[in-house]
């Protein structure tokens, strides 16, 4: 079946550095792609998205870009810092689901000082 | 802010019992929905509603139940519960019609089957 999906499941960056999170979609016919932060404990949280017909997106601190020739997805995180720290999920929306979300299996992103 | 309150952090029970996981959003939202996260495998559709006494099936339907009696309470609901069943049960909600589908999640349940 489609899925989302992430290439990696830990990053470890340096507070200061750049992190990248990327992420592998199948499904072309996908109108929305959202990137989710989960701490410990806690629920996802809705961080950015990116609409299928753009290819980047800025937030504060995160970018998102969409490369539709490869089906990939990227969340840039500038001067990563300790409270960065989470599993970031990649997910994809089924236009014919409605808004239910695909998700992908997830980044473990630890910042060490 | 959205809140989606779940009822319980923390529930053991034991294989064969019947299980009911509460999930309450305040901010009148038509969709909810209920995900499963198991380590390495993300986050799974089990069920979601887009209407009162509306339901769907996500991926993993199999094993469970839902209820959607009132628009603001989505109840999960394990037939007879299986060791398999342990996992993290996150509700959320989202708002019909709306640009970007945006769901806002619970803190989840930690469910345990013995």
């Amino acid at each position: 079946g489609e899925s989302v999906g992430l290439h990696l499941p830990t990053l470890s960056v340096q507070e200061g550095d750049n992190s990248i999170i990327n992420c592998a979609y199948s499904n072309s016919a996908s109108d929305y792609f959202i990137w989710y932060k989960q701490e410990s404990g806690k629920g996802p949280q809705f961080i950015i998205d990116i609409r299928s017909n753009m290819d980047k997106r800025q937030g504060q601190r995160v970018t998102v870009l969409l490369n539709k020739t490869v089906k990939h997805l990227s969340l840039q995180i500038a001067a990563t810092q300790p409270g960065d720290s989470a599993v970031y999920f990649c997910a994809e929306n089924m236009h014919q689901a409605g808004t239910a979300l695909i998700f992908g299996k997830g980044t473990t992103l630890s910042v060490s000082s | 802010d959205v809140k989606v309150t779940q009822s319980s952090r923390y529930l053991v029970k034991r294989t064969g019992e019947k299980v009911f996981l509460e999930c309450v959003q305040d901010m009148d939202h038509e969709n909810m929905f209920w995900y499963r996260q198991d380590p390495g495998l993300g986050l799974r559709l089990i069920y979601f509603s887009y209407d009162v006494k509306m339901k769907e099936k996500g991926d993993i339907p199999e094993g469970y139940s839902v209820s959607r009696e009132k628009k603001e309470r989505f109840s999960l609901i394990l037939e007879s519960a299986s060791t398999n069943q342990t996992s993290m049960y996150l509700c959320a909600s989202s708002l019909d019609g709306g640009t970007v589908p945006k769901l806002f999640f619970g803190s989840g349940t930690q469910l345990s089957v013995l």
